[in-house]
């Protein structure tokens, strides 16, 4: 079993829709827990980060945390065709070592 | 933009030669960690420095090294090649290396071409 799964896409979602991006872990104990953007031949920048069980909300952008189910997700909210691009989840293992899933490459068909 | 600066930004490099990639981190942060990147694939941990010392290390073999000057800044040496180290090498800085829950911050990265 990955660390850190994530669908590999692509996802499709037609301009101003809601995207829906999904992660689950493998560490129980994981505590920290990360959504980053990379536009292809870039490198990853951050979108969000998650501590605490519930929603985090920023702009168009919101993070969930389900630390029973081991479950992270981002909803992106009127989605955009800037918004195409592939989305990493990462946790932390142990104190620093981030741990990335392969990614969703999300399309957004204007 | 996140301060954090990679040289070079592309390379290509023969089967067997040594390679040096340079990072400089963010102002402010005291850690760094490099990650490989390759085609298709999410970053994986390669090390960590704080205080110029490797305090994590991911499961590559020893030829892949590294440095943090007084500065912070980092570099990453591989030696020996191999084809399959044709990858982005992305550093990121953070504040601290000691604690949970630190944000990374990525460079630009590296593009290596082994051939």
């Amino acid at each position: 079993q990955k660390e850190v799964e994530q669908n590999s896409g692509p996802l499709s979602v037609p301009e101003g829709a809601i995207a829906s991006l999904n992660c689950t872990y493998s560490d129980r104990v994981s505590q920290s827990f990360f959504w980053y953007r990379q536009y292809s031949g870039k490198s990853p920048e951050l979108i969000m980060s998650i501590y605490s069980n519930g929603d985090k909300e920023d702009g168009r952008f919101t993070a969930q945390l389900n630390k029973a189910s081991q479950y992270v997700s981002l909803l992106i909210r009127d989605s955009q065709p800037s918004d195409s691009a592939t989305y990493l989840c990462a946790v932390i293992s142990g104190t620093y070592k981030y741990i990335f899933g392969t990614g969703t490459r999300l399309k957004v068909l204007a | 933009e996140t301060g954090v600066t990679q040289s070079p930004t592309h390379l290509i490099k023969t089967r067997g030669q040594q390679v040096t990639l340079r990072c400089s981190s963010q102002s402010g942060h005291n850690t760094v960690s490099w990650y490989q990147q390759a085609l298709g694939q999410g970053p994986q941990f390669i090390f960590q420095y704080y205080r110029e010392e490797e305090n994590g290390r991911g499961n590559f073999p020893p030829r892949f090294s590294g440095l943090q000057f007084p500065n912070y800044s980092s570099e990453l040496n591989v030696n020996a090649l191999e084809l399959d180290d044709s990858a982005l090498y992305l550093c990121a800085s953070s504040f601290s290396g000691l604690s949970s829950g630190n944000t990374i911050y990525f460079g630009e990265g590296s593009w290596l071409t082994v051939v």
